[in-house]
């Protein structure tokens, strides 16, 4: 059973350029979440998705970020007109709909704002 | 919202020492407490988690003790080896629903020496 897929591990945008980062949840998953972390920092809570559906898009900035999980397909994170203060490891993590609360992460997108 | 503190931020163990991470929380109603490792250029593993009506789990050399009154949570790790370098994160959240994100404390780097 692979679990959450993360991709690309790395990503290095010009500023002004779109950065879109994306997560496969582990296998019968439906919840999935998005992290950020800045360097020598925890976990920041963005957004949370079920299929189709933005539950709690609370901890997202409201210009440039979007999310979606589409019916198929993986989870797509984006962020538009990248600066450099995007520069962070964004983590995926998911759930299942029974417990919902145990989230497992994957390996994360390191993006870097060149 | 949530408020998750964690301290120490780093702590150096001897091998076959034991090591306490605590942390403190401030919303009264958070009842799931999880606890992440991190290693270097690495997702969060979930490595034990404690829901509120438990006050204690234990899981081989790892525990984790919950006093809900005092709103505080620690992690015991005893028998420490050099694998267990690593950055710990405390979290909480509340499980209600469909919401369940994450708050995480800022983390702890242990490092554990021969």
């Amino acid at each position: 059973n692979a679990g959450v897929m993360q991709n690309p591990r790395h990503l290095v945008r010009r500023r002004g350029q779109e950065a879109r980062l994306r997560c496969s949840p582990m296998k019968g998953h439906s919840h999935v979440y998005w992290y950020r972390q800045l360097p020598e920092e925890g976990l920041k809570f963005m957004v949370y998705l079920q299929k189709e559906n933005i539950i709690d898009e609370s901890g997202m900035p409201k210009e440039r970020f979007s999310a979606e999980f589409p019916k198929e397909g993986p989870s797509i994170l984006r962020i538009q007109q990248v600066v450099r203060g995007d520069s962070a490891a964004y983590f995926c993590a998911s759930s299942a709909g029974t417990t919902l609360w145990k989230a497992f992460f994957g390996q994360g997108t390191r993006l870097t704002v060149v | 919202g949530e408020n998750v503190e964690q301290h120490p931020s780093t702590l150096s163990v001897q091998e076959g020492d034991s090591a306490v991470i605590k942390c403190t929380y401030s919303d009264s109603a958070s009842n799931y407490f999880p606890w992440y490792k991190q290693e270097l250029g690495k997702g969060p593993q979930l490595i034990i988690d404690i829901r509120s009506n438990v006050g204690e789990k234990k899981d081989q050399r790892i525990a984790v003790t919950l006093n809900k009154t005092a709103k505080h949570f620690s992690l015991h790790i005893t028998e420490t080896q050099p694998e267990d370098s690593a950055v710990y994160f405390c979290a909480a959240s509340i499980i209600a629903g469909t919401a369940s994100k994450l708050t995480f404390g800022t983390g702890t780097r242990l490092q554990v020496t021969l």
